[in-house]
């Protein structure tokens, strides 16, 4: 079955530090791929996307991510966390040409420490 | 401004009630989705619908209704079948079916 992991349920990071939150996922071909963020008690808002093309992904308020097909993985990152990005971090994908819907992960919840 | 709005942001209700979730959008995007959130869990989708007057059953529609009369509206009926209806509901739509989907503020209902 098709499915969308992240590993770290939880991660905890200082202010100033850099970050990356992990994706994995399994599907029979590349997925489209997506990162979104959400704040407490609101919607998602998507960071960045991977449809093809080159590997490195740049997206809003600093975020990147790489998608690497050997290991199936799409990673998020930042080189400098600030407090403001203290949130859930959501992937999810959905097969190329596909009318069918998103999978998500189930959240990484991110504490930025002053 | 576009967006998507969803109303009210709280809502709470007596169990056996049914109750109606508004989601309306004005970015003229054809595809429009609900989605359940529970703590700890990711987004399960619960009806989406690619065009006006056709709408498809997701992971878990059990419980729960849909229409989608107007291109600008899907509302979402939690009826009094769906055995835990206390959760945060998102309301997301789409220029077409494949594409980015763009997510709404949530109405959190609690059922007690």
């Amino acid at each position: 079955a098709q499915s969308v992991t992240q590993p770290d349920i939880h991660i905890t990071v200082s202010e100033g530090a850099s970050l990356e939150l992990r994706c994995n996922y399994s599907y029979g071909a590349t997925p489209y791929l997506f990162w979104y963020v959400q704040s407490p008690g609101q919607g998602l808002q998507l960071l960045l996307k991977y449809f093809s093309g080159d590997t490195l992904v740049q997206g809003i308020k600093g975020f990147e991510a790489e998608f690497k097909r050997s290991q199936s993985s799409f990673n998020l990152r930042k080189p400098s966390v600030h407090w403001s990005d203290a949130a859930e971090y959501f992937c999810a994908a959905r097969l190329q040409g596909s009318a069918r819907q998103l999978t998500f992960g189930s959240g990484t919840q991110l504490t930025v420490l002053p | 401004d576009g967006g998507i709005t969803q109303s009210p942001k709280y809502l709470f209700r007596k169990e056996g009630q049914n109750v109606t979730l508004s989601c309306e959008q004005n970015l003229n995007h054809d595809a429009m989705y609900w989605y359940r959130q529970d703590p700890g869990q990711g987004l399960r989708l619960i009806y989406y619908s690619q065009i006006v007057n056709d709408f498809q059953k997701g992971d878990i529609a059990e419980g729960y209704s849909v229409s989608r009369e107007k291109k600008e509206s899907f509302p979402l009926t939690v009826t009094s079948a769906q055995k835990n209806p206390t959760a945060f509901y998102l309301c997301a739509s789409s220029k077409g079916g494949g594409d980015e989907q763009y997510f709404g503020p949530g109405t959190r209902l609690t059922v007690t």
